[in-house]
């Protein structure tokens, strides 16, 4: 069974602009939440979607957003970047709540 | 406000050692406790994961232990391995009580196993 796919592995935006990170889930897996990791704040928790509907919401400004597809696949994107953007995004796919959460390899965004 | 907290920072033990690693938490209705393992330039690994209804699960060479009533769990890794020297994330969810798949994570520890 293939892993979590996360797609790009690697970015490199330039302030201001905008990125669109992709998530492909385990098979079957209807969850998927994001997360963003960095040295200073580690592991914060973006936001969850079920079954196409956003689910939970964590603490991040309005240019954060993100969507999910019939087919479980997911997105997110930032709008007007900031250099504290940089960070590594993860993405996670569950089958349902309570249930193990499976992470990918992450996109690393570099904002210059 | 830090939900889980995690320690040690960072922990060095000898090949076939113990480590230890230990989280406290302080919102009761976390009812999902998992452990994840992070290499470098990887995303965190589902290494184990209890809930509050049972005290201890062993799977291998790692053990959570869980107490309830002190808020507290932990993370035991048997006859360590240099192969186990990564970052380690506890981590807590109230999946069950509706919360959905929002993990809380602590802050990590670095273990190093030295020969």
């Amino acid at each position: 069974k293939a892993g979590v796919t996360q797609t790009p592995r690697y970015l490199i935006k330039t302030r201001g602009q905008q990125v669109t990170l992709s998530c492909s889930p385990i098979s079957g897996h209807r969850s998927v939440s994001w997360y963003q990791q960095t040295p200073g704040q580690g592991l914060q928790f973006l936001f969850e979607y079920f079954s196409e509907t956003q689910r939970n919401k964590g603490n991040f400004p309005g240019r954060f957003s993100g969507r999910q597809f019939s087919n479980s696949r997911s997105e997110m994107n930032v709008s007007t970047l900031e250099l504290g953007d940089s960070a590594l995004y993860l993405c996670a796919s569950s089958l349902d709540r309570g249930q193990g959460a499976f992470f990918g390899q992450g996109t690393r965004l570099t904002v210059v | 406000q830090q939900q889980v907290k995690q320690s040690p920072q960072s922990l060095i033990v000898q090949k076939g050692g113990i480590s230890i690693i230990n989280c406290a938490y302080e919102n009761t209705a976390f009812d999902y406790f998992p452990w994840y393992q992070q290499f470098p330039g990887k995303g965190p690994a589902l290494l184990i994961a209890i809930r509050p209804d049972v005290s201890e699960k062993k799977e291998g060479r790692f053990t959570i232990s869980f107490n309830k009533s002190a808020k507290q769990f932990s993370l035991h890794i048997m006859d360590s391995q240099p192969g186990d020297s990564a970052t380690y994330f506890c981590a807590a969810s109230r999946g069950l009580t509706g919360g959905g798949n929002k993990l809380t994570f602590g802050t990590g520890t670095q273990l190093k196993v030295e020969l």
